[in-house]
């Protein structure tokens, strides 16, 4: 079936950097594009980038503009979301999202990954 | 300050029907795009409920109901259930921010 999965949880220290894997499985993985959305404790969703599964291209979010990377490994129907000079702020749950191919909404999610920031 | 704005609870007994506002402005819903709405439930992923501002997708009970009107859209739950109980997000684009925007959440409690 349709699914993404994500890589698991990650402590990291500040200014360090995570790298946070999603594996798509049961479609295209060039045929659609993923996004990433974070999710603080308490808080609402937030919208942080997407890449095209086919081409590669990407769009960030303002607010994480020079601090984020997103990548994708067609080889493993694979994408990957990377922040660096992480501060406590950005602990959060981070979730990758497929696009839907006829609209914009986000139909897969992951089961999302815990990022602690924290000394 | 919130580019979409939802109320941040409301609340119903089992059968009733609760309605779900989401404002927003002339650069995202206003603007003519798609509002998205997603459930969810404690301690998991968000689903998605409803795209295209009024479409079901696959499995989804058409209990849940949404609409869109000028720079505002809306979800209805009807005969509402315990399993109901969830935080709704709506989402759209925004084109001052050139990015998707979700709105703050509702929390849905059965009373």
């Amino acid at each position: 079936q349709v699914q993404v999965v994500q890589s698991g949880a990650e402590v990291k220290k500040p200014g360090a950097s995570v790298k946070v894997s999603c594996k798509a499985s049961g479609y295209t993985f060039t045929s659609y594009a993923m996004h990433w959305v974070r999710q603080a404790p308490g808080q609402r969703l937030e919208w942080m980038g997407w890449i095209n599964g086919g081409n590669g291209n990407t769009k960030y979010s303002q607010k994480f503009q020079g601090r984020i990377r997103i990548t994708r490994e067609t080889s493993a129907s694979t994408a990957y979301m990377e922040l660096s000079s992480l501060r406590s702020e950005d602990t959060a749950v981070y979730y990758c999202a497929r696009e839907a191919g006829s609209n914009d909404a986000f139909d897969m999610w992951g089961q999302g990954t815990m990022v602690t920031v924290s000394s | 300050q919130s580019v979409l704005t939802q109320p941040p609870s409301v609340s119903g007994a089992p059968g009733q029907r609760v309605t779900i506002s989401c404002t927003g402005s002339s650069s995202n819903i206003g603007a003519g795009y798609d509002v998205h709405w997603h459930q969810q439930l404690p301690g998991t992923a968000p689903k998605l409920l409803i795209f295209g501002n009024n479409n079901r997708p696959s499995g989804v009970p058409d209990r849940f109901s949404g609409s869109k009107s000028g720079s505002s859209a809306s979800l209805a739950i009807s005969g509402l259930q315990a399993e109901d109980e969830a935080d709704y997000y709506c989402q759209s684009y925004d084109t001052s921010l050139s990015g998707y925007v979700f709105g703050p959440g509702t929390k849905v409690t059965v009373l």
